[in-house]
């Protein structure tokens, strides 16, 4: 069974940081495209960045180049969201999720960012 | 890349049918036969439920049913029940640098 956990999420203020994680677990890793997706709440959902299976490949959306970061360790089967630079507008749950060639076919239970002074 | 057009709300009574549209553009929906679609129910993680259009993976009821024509997709809901209410999103691929586009999302009331 597809498992993926996200951890990490909490209140940060404005210009914090934060890191998420996410445990994968019941298939292979290395062997997927990677996607965290997020939602304000209330509101839609959001592709936030992709990463592909060895981590030389790494996209963003606009709202978010240059202050997010996406990573991953294959050998302990997680996937990592280091957010700086944090506004009020990033607030939302993030989505850990798997990718499946051009859509997305697991996502974990979500992990909330608060960012709020 | 904006977000894909739902309609806000559709609602229906139980057995009856309920279609969803999704509506983009040249570059996303009208560019590739790489439409998906979820349902979200409250406080839950989304599921997927159609891919590629018009594909449903395992376990999924063939009550649900996805098509497209030019940069509209729409998802059918035949035989509508109860645990079909909830929140439904559409996603299309849109090219590397922005693979998902999402749509605004729609409210599916059973009545």
């Amino acid at each position: 069974e597809v498992q993926l956990v996200e951890s990490g999420g909490g209140l940060v203020q404005p210009g914090g940081s934060l890191r998420l994680s996410c445990a994968a677990s019941g298939f292979t890793f290395s062997s997927y495209w990677m996607s965290w997706v997020r939602q304000a709440p209330g509101k839609g959902l959001e592709w936030v960045a992709n990463i592909k299976q060895d981590g030389s490949e790494k996209y963003y959306v606009d709202s978010v180049k240059g202050r997010f970061t996406i990573s991953r360790d294959n050998a302990k089967n997680s996937l990592y969201l280091q957010m700086n630079s944090l506004r009020a507008e990033d607030t939302a749950v993030y989505y850990c999720a798997r990718e499946m060639a051009t859509s997305i076919d697991y996502w974990g239970q979500g992990t909330l960012v608060t960012v709020s002074s | 890349q904006s977000a894909l057009t739902q309609p806000r709300s559709v609602s229906g009574s139980p057995g009856q049918s309920v279609t969803i549209s999704c509506t983009g553009t040249s570059s996303d929906v009208g560019g590739y036969n790489y439409v998906s679609w979820y349902q979200q129910h409250p406080g839950k993680a989304p599921k997927l439920m159609i891919y590629d259009v018009s594909k449903r993976p395992s376990g999924v009821p063939d009550r649900f049913s996805g098509s497209k024509s030019g940069n509209t997709a729409s998802l059918t809901i035949s035989g509508l029940q109860a645990e079909d209410e909830a929140d439904y999103y559409c996603c299309s691929y849109a090219g590397s640098y922005t693979p998902y586009v999402f749509g605004t999302g729609t409210k599916v009331t059973v009545l």
